[in-house]
C-alpha cells in the first residue's frame, strides 16, 4: 500500500491564490490518475478534479490540477479565493489492490 | 440526473453487524463500479470496498476480514455488511458510484451516521 500525504491546513485571502499538495509515499504519482474533492462541512464530498487536472462541468475554472512526477505528489490550485472555497479538500488515487485518499486538508478564506 | 440514496441502522453495540442500503435512481446500476466509503468524527475519508453489477468485489485490505458489498441489480441496490463492529467503526458511511478506469467518485449518497456503544 500507499499513503497520499497532505498538509493539515492552509489560509489565505479572498482574491489569492492557494496550492495544496498530496504527495504519494510508493509508486509513481503518475501510474494512478488523482482526483480531488471539496467537502463543506456536514456535506458529501464532491469532485472537484478527475484524472490529474480535468474540471467536471459546473466546477469553476478557478479551480486546477496538475502532477509533478519529480517530486512525486499532485497539487490542487484555487486561484481568486472566495469565501465559499473554504472547505475541506481530499487528494485520492489507486492501486490493483485498494483506493487511498489523502488525509485531507482544510482551507480557510480569512 | 443519478442519485444515490442510503438507509440502515444507525446505533450498533459492539460485536453487532453493520448493514447498510444504497438504492441508485436515475442511472443504471451497470457499468460502474459502487463503493463504500466511511469518515470517523474529525477525521478523513476512508475507503471500505467497492463491487460492480456482476459482484465482482474489491476491499480495503484492513478491513477485508469483516466486509461484504453485494448487490441487486434488480432493484438497483447495493449493500454493506461489517461484522463484529467496534466503537472505531463508529463514523459517517457513504456510498458513491465508481467510474472503474479512472477511479473517480462521481456520485455520492447523502450519508449515514452509524454510531457504536454499549
Amino acid at each position: 500500500n500507499f499513503m497520499l500525504t497532505q498538509p493539515h491546513s492552509v489560509s489565505e485571502s479572498p482574491g489569492k491564490t492557494v496550492i495544496i499538495s498530496c504527495t504519494r509515499s510508493r509508486g509513481s504519482i503518475a501510474n494512478n490518475y488523482v482526483q480531488w474533492y471539496q467537502q463543506r462541512p456536514g456535506s458529501s464530498p464532491t469532485i472537484v478534479i478527475y484524472e490529474d487536472n480535468q474540471r467536471p462541468s459546473g466546477v469553476p475554472d478557478r479551480f486546477s490540477g496538475s502532477i509533478d512526477s519529480s517530486s512525486n505528489s499532485a497539487s490542487l490550485t484555487i486561484s481568486g479565493l472566495k469565501t465559499e472555497d473554504e472547505a475541506d479538500y481530499y487528494c485520492q488515487s489507486y492501486d490493483s489492490n485498494n483506493v487511498i485518499f489523502g488525509g485531507g486538508t482544510k482551507l480557510t478564506v480569512l | 440526473q443519478v442519485r444515490l440514496q442510503q438507509w440502515g441502522a444507525g446505533l450498533l453495540k459492539p460485536s453487532e453487524t453493520l448493514s447498510l442500503t444504497c438504492a441508485v435512481y436515475g442511472g443504471s446500476i451497470s457499468g460502474f463500479y459502487w463503493s463504500w466509503v466511511r469518515q470517523p468524527p474529525g477525521k478523513g475519508l476512508e475507503w471500505i470496498g467497492e463491487i460492480n453489477h456482476s459482484g465482482d468485489t474489491g476491499y480495503n485490505p484492513s478491513l477485508k476480514s469483516r466486509v461484504t458489498i453485494s448487490v441487486d441489480t434488480s432493484s438497483n441496490q447495493f449493500f454493506l455488511r461489517l461484522t463484529s463492529v467496534t466503537a472505531a467503526d463508529t463514523a459517517l458511511y457513504f456510498c458513491a458510484r465508481v467510474v472503474t478506469v479512472t477511479k473517480k467518485f462521481d456520485y455520492w449518497g447523502q450519508g449515514t451516521q452509524v454510531t457504536v456503544s454499549s
